[in-house]
């Protein structure tokens, strides 16, 4: 089943500790992206990249680093999480930005 | 710089009504525009998109969407609403450059 899977799905953590979202996806999708979800503000890219080794940033990537190794997978970092950040975060993959896009199942994530 | 501009942050219809979700857009370039829907507690699923060729897209769900170059608009619509209907609606615009940016969102609430 063709899919984009993110762990974990709920997160309580406090503010400073380091904590890494997964993303992975088994379409073969080159192009990946992040995004959280504030209300009123709908979706808001992080970060994407179009393919390995390949990332540039969003519109709001302040306190945020990714990687991509690998195609399948496309990790997002908070280094040092702060209560800003407290929001759903959604992984997505698609061939390419002109393709719909494949949506994660979410990561609600909160920084006390 | 690109832009979505979702006037309404909610849309009341009453079933079998014929319903219209509204979208303006700015982008330099061409226009690549897609509706997303995100039922409640539930990740985001493509609908449609516009890239090129009829300006009447239709999509999943009996939704279409018109395209409407000289306005700068791709309002959703649907000939006759179900209850079923009733989620969060986005309209996204990419440029054709890698970043994707999404509308504030529009609730969409069909009375029975």
């Amino acid at each position: 089943e063709a899919q984009v899977t993110q762990n974990p799905r709920y997160l309580i953590t406090v503010t400073g500790k380091k904590l890494t979202v997964t993303c992975s996806q088994n379409m073969n999708h080159e192009y990946m992206s992040w995004y959280r979800q504030d209300p009123g503000l709908g979706l808001r890219q992080i970060y994407y990249s179009m393919n390995v080794e390949v990332t540039d940033k969003g519109d709001v990537p302040e306190g945020y680093k990714v990687s991509r190794k690998e195609k399948r997978n496309f990790p997002l970092i908070l280094e040092s999480p702060s209560p800003n950040q407290t929001s759903l975060y959604f992984c997505a993959s698609s061939i390419g930005t002109l393709y719909e896009q494949y949506f994660g199942p979410g990561t609600r994530l909160t920084v006390t | 710089a690109q832009s979505v501009a979702q006037p309404e942050d909610q849309v009341n219809v009453a079933e079998g009504n014929p319903l219209t979700v509204k979208c303006t857009y700015s982008v330099s370039g061409n226009p690549y525009l897609f509706w997303y829907v995100q039922y409640p507690n539930r990740g985001l699923q493509f609908l449609l998109k516009y890239i090129t060729g009829d300006n009447l897209v239709k999509g999943s769900y009996g939704f279409e969407a018109e395209f409407n170059k000289s306005q700068t608009s791709f309002h959703l619509k649907k000939p006759s609403a179900l209850v079923s209907d009733s989620a969060l609606y986005f309209c996204v615009v990419s440029g054709g450059y890698q970043k994707v940016t999404f509308g504030t969102g529009t609730k969409l609430q069909v009375i029975p």
